[in-house]
């Protein structure tokens, strides 16, 4: 599975749209980016996942550049609850065998 | 959605016991559920990949004889930590997918603190 890229740590004021950008130079054609959030002593939260074009769900948007090489996830309206560790990951979505490797992630702060 | 349902929540037990943990997929069938381990402030690393009906796959470093898994059924994994010492105290999470879509989905995690 190819290797992501994340900033340690982003702040963001609470009301403002949250983006976190992730590199993902060596993703595979058949390799999806995902994204995850994990809050404090919890299981990680599945956010929103795509292949090549953009995608939005309730929680979030996630941009993927043309060639797949980087990808941003924004939270339209942060709010405090959106403090977590967010993590990006590619594998291979249809392979239920695909291992789930996890990055370091990028702690996003929602300050007041 | 799919739910993946981990139990226990967290568990305290004493150096040398054993302690199982189980990782149940509620309303789907997972042939492939993972086994991963957090310490304070750090990522998921991911232990074992568990297969239904078969060997799990451990990855590098990991002791297949200290951290016992069975995947007897295709909605429940089982996470034994055998002779627990201090050092395996740790943030134990599984995951597992669901066939019909591409997600992922992880279970609450279980604390386990060996004195």
């Amino acid at each position: 599975d190819a290797k992501t890229t994340q900033p340690p740590s982003m702040d963001c004021a609470e009301g403002r749209a949250a983006n976190l950008p992730c590199n993902h130079s060596t993703i595979s054609g058949n390799e999806y980016v995902y994204w995850y959030r994990q809050i404090h002593s919890q299981g990680p939260q599945y956010i929103i996942h795509g292949l090549k074009n953009n995608e939005t769900n309730e929680m979030a948007s996630l941009i993927i550049t043309e060639d797949r090489k980087s990808s941003t996830l924004i939270l339209p309206h942060a709010t405090l609850r959106d403090t977590a560790v967010y993590y990006c990951i590619v594998r291979v979505g249809y392979s239920s065998a695909s291992k789930i490797i996890f990055g370091s992630g990028t702690r996003l702060s929602i300050r007041p | 959605g799919a739910v993946v349902s981990q139990h226990p929540s967290w568990v305290i037990c004493k150096s040398g016991t054993s302690v199982k943990i189980e990782c149940r997929s509620l309303d789907f069938q997972a042939t492939t559920m993972f086994w991963y381990r957090q310490f304070p402030k750090q990522s998921l690393m991911l232990m074992a990949t568990s297969n239904e009906g078969s060997k799990a796959t451990y990855e590098q470093g990991v002791e297949k004889d200290k951290f016992l898994i069975n995947h007897a059924s295709l909605t429940l994994s089982t996470l034994t930590v055998t002779s627990a010492h201090p050092e395996d105290s740790s943030f134990y999470i599984c995951s597992a997918k669901a066939g019909y879509n591409e997600k992922l989905f992880f279970g609450s995690g279980t604390q386990l603190s060996v004195l």
